[in-house]
């Protein structure tokens, strides 16, 4: 099975970089993905990492650790649109397709 | 717009009544999934379709819940005699996925939010 783990709530300031952890247990592992979901809307795809190291996308970047199922979002130069749920999920190679397989998300809420 | 798209955006019925959504992927996308969310929980994968064919059904959707893609285009996702526990938002996602590749991005719709009173 798969279990993918990330904190349930972080705050931080408007301005500030924040670093949201995710870590996973997981077999027929084919990548990891980060999403953006505003309460009552759609999640929007953010990030993917399949090989290790970091990913960058203007103020957003993703790092990855295969050997230690262990991949970070970091956020920078916080706006208050960032306040979000961020959704860490694992792509599983399956049945000759893929799926993902998500974390509970990480609130962030950014204030003044 | 041409991101994914669904209908209805919100359904409330009563136990026992049968409910479809319909999803209209991105064009030209020829993988399509549906996954459930409920509320302080991420998705969860149900089913997914690569054109018409449906490959993949999770073990969370029981025999009352059926989807089509029988055109290969849009799909349906039907839930026979709803419970208050199918209560969730359902959302769509498409894909490309080139042929003899592994990796495809998903890009998610709007959802429908699905009330059983």
């Amino acid at each position: 099975g798969q279990n993918i783990d990330q904190p349930t709530e972080m705050t931080a300031t408007e301005g500030a970089i924040v670093q949201i952890n995710c870590t996973y247990q997981t077999s027929g592992f084919n990548g990891l993905f980060w999403y953006q979901q505003h309460a009552g809307e759609a999640p929007t795809f953010l990030s993917y990492n399949v090989l290790d190291g970091l990913e960058e996308k203007g103020r957003f970047s993703s790092f990855l650790s295969r050997s230690k199922g262990y991949s970070y979002l970091l956020l920078k130069e916080l706006q208050m649109k960032d306040s979000a749920s961020y959704l860490c999920a694992v792509r599983v190679l399956t049945g000759g397709g893929n799926k993902l397989t998500f974390g509970t998300g990480t609130q962030l809420k950014v204030e003044l | 717009d041409t991101g994914v798209s669904q209908n209805p955006r919100h359904k409330i019925t009563k136990r026992g009544q049968n409910v479809t959504f319909r999803c209209d992927p991105i064009s030209e996308h020829n993988r399509l999934y549906w996954y459930r969310q409920t509320l302080g929980q991420g998705p969860e994968f149900l089913t997914y379709f690569q054109n018409e064919a449906q490959l993949e059904k999770s073990r969370l959707l029981s025999d009352r819940f059926s989807a089509e893609r029988p055109k290969g285009s849009f799909s349906t996702l039907e839930i026979q005699r709803t419970e208050q526990g199918d209560s969730a938002m359902y959302l769509c996602a498409s894909s490309f996925l080139p042929s003899g590749g592994e990796a495809d991005t998903q890009y998610f719709g709007p959802g429908t939010r699905l009330t059983v009173l």
